[in-house]
C-alpha cells in the first residue's frame, strides 16, 4: 500500500538557518504530494502541495519538489525564523483530495 | 464561516463507557473526513463521506466505531465500549473539489 517516510525528530535550528526535512513515498500509481504542518495547539494547515512530477510547491518561504525518480518530496527553507516552529508532516494521495496517507511528523524547534 | 469546528475539545472517560464527537464542516464542503491520530506519528484515515453517503471505511474502524453524517451536514463519529487504546487525537476534515481543511481535533484519553 501507499506509505510515507520522513527525517525523524526532533530537528532543533537557530534562526535564520537552512532546514530540509526528508520524505520519501511508496505509491502504486502517480500521488499528489503535500506537506502539511501543525503549530502548538492549532489543525493541521497545508503548507505545499505537488501533482505532477518535477512540480515544486512552494509557500511561506518553504519549496518542495516532486522527484518521481527518487520517489522523494523534501521540504526546505533557507531561512527559518522562531515562527517556524511547529510539526510537519509529508503526506500522500493517490487522487487528489482523497484520503491521505501521512508520515510520522517531523517536529522543529528554532531557536532565536 | 470559521472553518472545521469539532466538540468537545477534550474528553475524558472510563474505559467501557461510550463516547460521540461532533464534526461541523464548512458549510459548502461535500466531503468529510475522519482520521485518528496517535501520539508520536502521523493522522490515519478512518472513514470518509460524500454528502450523506459514507463511501469507505478503514480496517481501523471497527465495529465499535460508528460514523454517520445525516443531511449531509455535520458528522458524529461514536466509539462504543471504549477501550485504552482508542486515547489519540481525532481529527475532522472537509473539502470541496479540492483542498483540506482540519478541525483542531477531540483528543480523547480513557482510563
Amino acid at each position: 500500500g501507499d506509505s510515507v517516510t520522513q527525517m525523524e525528530g526532533p530537528v532543533t535550528l537557530s534562526e535564520e538557518a537552512f532546514l530540509t526535512i526528508n520524505c520519501t513515498y511508496t505509491a502504486t500509481g502517480y500521488p499528489s504530494l503535500f506537506w502539511y504542518v501543525q503549530y502548538p495547539g492549532e489543525g493541521l494547515q497545508l503548507l505545499l502541495k505537488a501533482t505532477k512530477a518535477d512540480d515544486k510547491g512552494s509557500n511561506k518561504g518553504f519549496e518542495a519538489t516532486y522527484r518521481k525518480e527518487t520517489t522523494s518530496f523534501h521540504l526546505e527553507k533557507g531561512s527559518v525564523q522562531v515562527s517556524d516552529s511547529a510539526v510537519y508532516f509529508c503526506a500522500l494521495s493517490e487522487r487528489n483530495d482523497y484520503k491521505l496517507s501521512f508520515g510520522a511528523g517531523t517536529t522543529v524547534t528554532v531557536r532565536a | 464561516d470559521t472553518g472545521v469546528s469539532q466538540n468537545p475539545r477534550h474528553k475524558i472517560t472510563k474505559r467501557g463507557q461510550n463516547v460521540t464527537f461532533r464534526c461541523d464542516p464548512i458549510s459548502e464542503h461535500n466531503r468529510l473526513y475522519w482520521y485518528r491520530q496517535t501520539l508520536g506519528q502521523g493522522p490515519e484515515f478512518l472513514t470518509y463521506f460524500q454528502n450523506e453517503a459514507q463511501l469507505e471505511k478503514s480496517r481501523l474502524l471497527s465495529d465499535r466505531f460508528s460514523a454517520e453524517r445525516p443531511k449531509g451536514s455535520f458528522s458524529t463519529l461514536e466509539i462504543q465500549r471504549t477501550e485504552q487504546g482508542d486515547s489519540a487525537m481525532y481529527l475532522c476534515a472537509s473539502s470541496p473539489e479540492r483542498g483540506y481543511t482540519f478541525g483542531s481535533g477531540t483528543r480523547l484519553t480513557v482510563v
